[in-house]
C-alpha cells in the first residue's frame, strides 16, 4: 500500500539546465498538489491538478515552471533554465477529495542548482 | 502573506513534559490541520479540526480552535524523544474557490525533546 512516491530524492542541476520532478499519488487519489519549501520555511503552494487538468496554478511562477498530470503516469513538475533561486525542496501531496481533506505527502525532491 | 503563523518558532523541553504550540491565522476557514515533519521527510497529517469544532483529541494530541480569535493550539502530552520534529498548522480558507488553491501552511514550530 504505497504512499505518495516522489523521484528523484535529490537532483543537482547546473544553471540553465532543466529539472523534471515526478510524483505518483497514492492509489485512488486523483488530486495532486505541488509545494515548495525553502530552509526554515513553511510550504508554499504552487499548483493543484486533477487528471489531465490544471485546476489552480496561482502559486507557480509564470515563466519557466510548468506542471502536468496525464491520464496515465505520474505528475511532472518541470523547471526550465533553472537558476540558483530554484534550489529548494519540492513536495507533492495527494488527496481523495481536494482541499477539504488531509493531504498525503511524498518525501520530496531536493533540488540543488549549482 | 502567510495565513498561518506558528508560535513559538522553536521549543525545547524535557522528555515527559507537555509541549504546546500555537497557530494564528487571518481569514475565515473551513478547517485547520496540523502536520508533523521529521528532518528530510515529507509532512505527515496529524489532526483536522473543522470550523464548527472547538476541541479534538487523538492519542496524546489535543487541538483547540478559537475562531473568534482566529487561533489554534496543539498540545502534545507526555512528550517523547520521537516527537522531535517540526510542526505546521495549515488552513483551508473559506473563500478559496472550493479549496482549489490548496492548504496554506505556516513556517512551523521546531520542537526538540531532550531525553
Amino acid at each position: 500500500n504505497a504512499g505518495v512516491m516522489q523521484n528523484p530524492r535529490h537532483l543537482v542541476r547546473r544553471r540553465g539546465q532543466e529539472a523534471r520532478l515526478r510524483c505518483s499519488p497514492m492509489k485512488g487519489h486523483s488530486h495532486v498538489y505541488w509545494y515548495r519549501q525553502l530552509p526554515e520555511e513553511g510550504l508554499k503552494f504552487m499548483v493543484y491538478l486533477q487528471k489531465e487538468n490544471i485546476i489552480d496554478e496561482s502559486g507557480m511562477p509564470k515563466e519557466r515552471f510548468s506542471a502536468e498530470f496525464p491520464k496515465e503516469g505520474p505528475s511532472i513538475l518541470r523547471i526550465q533554465q533553472v537558476v540558483r533561486g530554484d534550489s529548494a525542496a519540492y513536495f507533492c501531496a495527494s488527496s481523495t477529495t481536494g482541499g477539504r481533506s488531509p493531504l498525503h505527502f511524498g518525501n520530496g525532491t531536493r533540488l540543488t542548482v549549482t | 502573506s502567510q495565513q498561518g503563523e506558528e508560535d513559538p518558532q522553536a521549543l525545547s523541553i524535557q522528555e515527559g513534559e507537555n509541549a504546546t504550540m500555537n497557530c494564528s491565522y487571518k481569514t475565515s476557514i473551513n478547517n485547520l490541520q496540523w502536520y508533523r515533519q521529521n528532518s528530510g521527510r515529507g509532512l505527515v497529517h496529524l489532526i483536522l479540526i473543522r470550523s464548527n469544532e472547538r476541541e479534538k483529541h487523538s492519542g496524546r494530541l489535543r487541538v483547540t480552535l478559537d475562531t473568534s480569535k482566529k487561533s489554534s493550539s496543539l498540545l502534545i502530552t507526555a512528550s517523547r524523544a520521537a516527537d522531535t520534529a517540526s510542526y505546521f498548522c495549515a488552513t483551508d480558507a473559506m473563500y478559496s474557490g472550493g479549496g482549489a488553491d490548496g492548504l496554506t501552511f505556516g513556517k512551523g514550530t521546531h520542537l526538540i525533546i531532550q531525553p
